[in-house]
C-alpha cells in the first residue's frame, strides 16, 4: 500500500537561505510523487511531478525535488527562499483511484 | 482553459441540515475528485469519480455522498450535518488515470457549522 510521511509540520527558514522539506514514501510499485503548495484560503497548486522520467525534478518558483529510491525519499528544496514561499507544502503518491496527501509542512520565511 | 471552479466559496450551515456542493472540472477532464481538509486530520479522500460511476470511496459514513454527470460536473452532499464537519472541502480534476496524471485543484469551499 502507498503512504507519504513529511517530517516536520513547521519550518522556518531566514529570507535568502535554503528551504528544505522532507517527504519519505512507500509503495509496492514504482511511484508517482508530486509536490503541492497551498497559499491561505486557496487550494492546492501543484509544484512538481516525479515520473520516473529524471530523478532530479524542477517545478516552479525555483524548487525542485530529488527521487532516491535508496532512501525511498522525495525532499522538496529551493537555494533561496523568498518572503512569498510562506505557504503550506504537501507531498503526495499516487494510489489506484486516488492520491495520498502527508500532513503538510507549514514553512514560515523570516525576514 | 478555465480551471476547477467551486461553488459556493463559503457555506454557513447549522447542525442537521444538510448541504450541496458543487464542482466543475477542467473542460476534457472525466475524473473529479473530493477531499476534505481540517487542522487537525489533513486531506482526507473522499470519493472519486469518474464517467458517472464512483470508483473509489474513502473512510468515511454514509452521510457523504456525491455523484457525476454527463458533462462531468460533481457535486457531494452531506446530510446530518455535524461540528466536525466543518472543513475546506477540495475538488480536484484529471484527463483520467489517477495513477499517472496529474490532479488540479479548485479553491475549495469553506463549510461551517454551526
Amino acid at each position: 500500500a502507498q503512504s507519504v510521511t513529511q517530517l516536520g509540520s513547521h519550518v522556518s527558514v531566514s529570507e535568502g537561505a535554503l528551504v528544505l522539506l522532507r517527504c519519505n514514501y512507500s509503495s509496492s510499485v514504482p511511484p508517482y510523487l508530486f509536490w503541492y503548495v497551498q497559499y491561505p484560503n486557496q487550494g492546492l497548486q501543484l509544484l512538481l511531478k516525479y515520473t520516473s522520467a529524471a530523478t532530479l525534478v524542477k517545478g516552479i518558483n525555483g524548487f525542485e525535488a530529488e527521487f532516491k529510491k535508496s532512501e525511498t525519499s522525495f525532499h522538496l528544496t529551493k537555494p533561496s527562499a523568498h518572503m512569498s514561499d510562506a505557504a503550506e507544502y504537501f507531498c503526495a503518491v499516487s494510489a489506484p483511484y486516488k492520491y495520498i496527501f502527508g500532513t503538510g509542512t507549514r514553512l514560515k520565511v523570516l525576514a | 482553459k478555465a480551471g476547477v471552479t467551486q461553488t459556493p466559496r463559503y457555506l454557513i450551515k447549522t447542525r442537521g441540515q444538510q448541504v450541496t456542493l458543487s464542482c466543475s472540472p477542467i473542460s476534457g477532464h472525466r475524473s473529479v475528485s473530493w477531499y476534505q481538509q481540517t487542522p487537525g486530520q489533513g486531506l482526507q479522500f473522499l470519493f472519486e469519480y469518474f464517467s458517472e460511476t464512483q470508483r473509489n470511496k474513502g473512510n468515511f459514513p454514509g452521510r457523504f455522498s456525491g455523484r457525476q454527470f454527463s458533462n462531468s460536473r460533481s457535486e457531494m452532499n452531506v446530510s446530518t450535518l455535524e461540528l466536525g464537519d466543518s472543513a475546506l472541502y477540495l475538488c480536484a480534476s484529471t484527463p483520467g488515470d489517477l495513477s499517472t496524471d496529474t490532479q488540479y485543484f479548485g479553491p475549495g469551499t469553506r463549510l461551517t457549522v454551526l
